[in-house]
């Protein structure tokens, strides 16, 4: 058990709906990262956020936002929603470092498995 | 932007023989994490080389890292099923930048 929550394990829906990943980081960990892994693409960096704010972003489309509320849980929000979307989400958080950006290893939760039908 | 590239995409071995996944960057990297992610699981965290030629042992896998630091392997010695699952590197070009994630190399042993 890694201590990330991710909840749901599973979402089915359809095209053009919105939906909300959510991610609860280990105890103390001020950092989470969302990624996308689908079979083609490997594990894609989405966004990160730190403390509150977002510190870094990858390959995440405009159809697509996070947050980091004050409790430290983070969603994330998936809109317009197109068959290509459908993928496993992981969320990861970090080790409280010296900077947002230290070295300490990343904790990945169990993922949610997003299909869009 | 920073790409991280590792070979092969896919490795089929019999229980026993040695398997060597290969990792490269276009660019210096400040440090290197290696995660494994068995089927079904998630990506676990295995170790991170910082130094310039380092090298980290843990059992029968073996970790390098380049001496230009763009570079890194891991090498497992006498493979088991255990061992099945797919093993990702993640490079950090510095301060400021986050991990990028290779694409990985998914390893089958038959036993």
């Amino acid at each position: 058990d890694s201590g990330v929550t991710q909840t749901p394990k599973h979402l089915i829906t359809a095209t053009g709906q919105r939906v909300t990943l959510r991610c609860s980081p280990r105890s103390g960990d001020l950092s989470v990262y969302w990624y996308q892994q689908s079979l083609d693409q490997g594990l894609q960096f989405l966004i990160q956020y730190y403390n509150g704010e977002e510190r870094a972003k990858g390959n995440i489309l405009e159809r697509f936002s996070a947050q980091q509320f004050p409790d430290l849980h983070s969603e994330l929000n998936l809109s317009s929603l197109e068959l290509g979307d459908s993928a496993l989400y992981f969320c990861a958080s970090r080790g409280r470092g010296a900077t947002p950006y230290s070295n300490q290893p990343q904790h990945f939760g169990d993922g949610t498995r997003l299909s869009i039908l | 932007g920073q790409q991280v590239m590792q070979i092969p995409q896919y490795q089929h071995v019999q229980e026993g023989e040695d398997f060597t996944t290969y990792c490269n960057s276009s660019t210096t990297l400040s440090n290197i994490q290696w995660y494994k992610q068995r089927p079904g699981g998630h990506p676990v965290f295995l170790i991170q080389l910082v130094k310039s030629g380092e090298v980290k042992k843990q059992k029968r896998l073996t970790f390098q890292f380049g001496e230009a630091k763009k570079n890194s392997s891991l090498h497992i010695t006498a493979t088991q099923t255990t061992d099945v699952g797919t093993y990702f590197c993640a490079g950090r070009r510095g301060s400021g930048y986050a991990l990028n994630f290779g694409k990985g190399t998914s390893l089958l042993v038959t036993p």
